[in-house]
């Protein structure tokens, strides 16, 4: 595997269910990143990992969970989410958390709340 | 706060014409600028950005877009589009005295027709 690995790729959960996403990056990056992407709207950027502290947490409610355990892999936890929390999910990773460097993206999570 | 305005949501045009996506922002800091494309079921991919030096700033596949400092702009060009350009472009912002935080406009859809 190369680049930056999302899974599962498709997930439909209820409100009550407890789930995670998966994002592992095969690219020796230190940042990593959680990002909402809705229709119509811009990328929000949820969380930031900077070798495994995080450094932002962007008003963010408390239903998602981040969890980075090392520099290669992020996990997201859901629970009780909300049918307004359905969006495709998005990781990407960057070699060391500075402003100018590129951000490698995954192919992400779509997520249904039912 | 920054934010980003890409001026169209949608942008048909056909195969072998030029194109301009347009896209401002507004910072009261130095930014870096960047946009990104996604194509279908993909995540997002670096395109081109600006960082410092030359205004002008090229892609490997043909598109060009200019930093413009006084009108906060930095539209994204290309001479001749191709079936294959089809996809979804995003203008992206950072503050250069900051940390890897993006902001992201909403995204123009190119549609090109043969």
């Amino acid at each position: 595997e190369t680049g930056v690995t999302q899974t599962p790729r498709h997930l439909v959960m209820g409100m009550t269910n407890k789930k995670s996403l998966k994002c592992e990056q095969h690219l020796g990056h230190n940042a990593m990143y959680w990002y909402k992407q809705s229709a119509k709207k811009p990328l929000e950027l949820m969380f930031v990992y900077n070798f495994k502290e995080q450094t932002e947490n962007n008003s963010v409610p408390s239903r998602f969970s981040p969890e980075c355990p090392n520099s290669s892999h992020l996990f997201l936890h859901l629970h009780t989410l909300q049918p307004e929390d359905s969006a495709l999910y998005l990781c990407a990773s960057s070699q060391g958390g500075t402003p100018e460097e590129t951000q490698y993206f995954g192919p992400g999570t779509r997520l249904l709340v039912l | 706060a920054q934010s980003v305005t890409q001026l169209d949501s949608q942008v048909p045009v056909f195969e072998e014409a030029p194109v301009e996506l347009r896209c401002n922002y507004s910072s009261s800091v130095s930014v870096y600028l960047f946009w990104y494309v996604q194509y279908p079921n993909q995540g997002l991919q670096l395109l081109l950005k600006y960082l410092s030096g030359s205004t002008l700033v090229e892609s490997i596949n043909g598109f060009e877009a200019e930093f413009n400092k006084s009108q906060t702009s930095f539209h994204l060009r290309k001479p001749s589009v191709h079936i294959s350009d089809t996809a979804e472009y995003f203008c992206a912002v950072s503050d250069s005295g900051g940390y890897n935080k993006l902001i992201f406009g909403a995204g123009t859809r190119l549609a090109v027709h043969p």
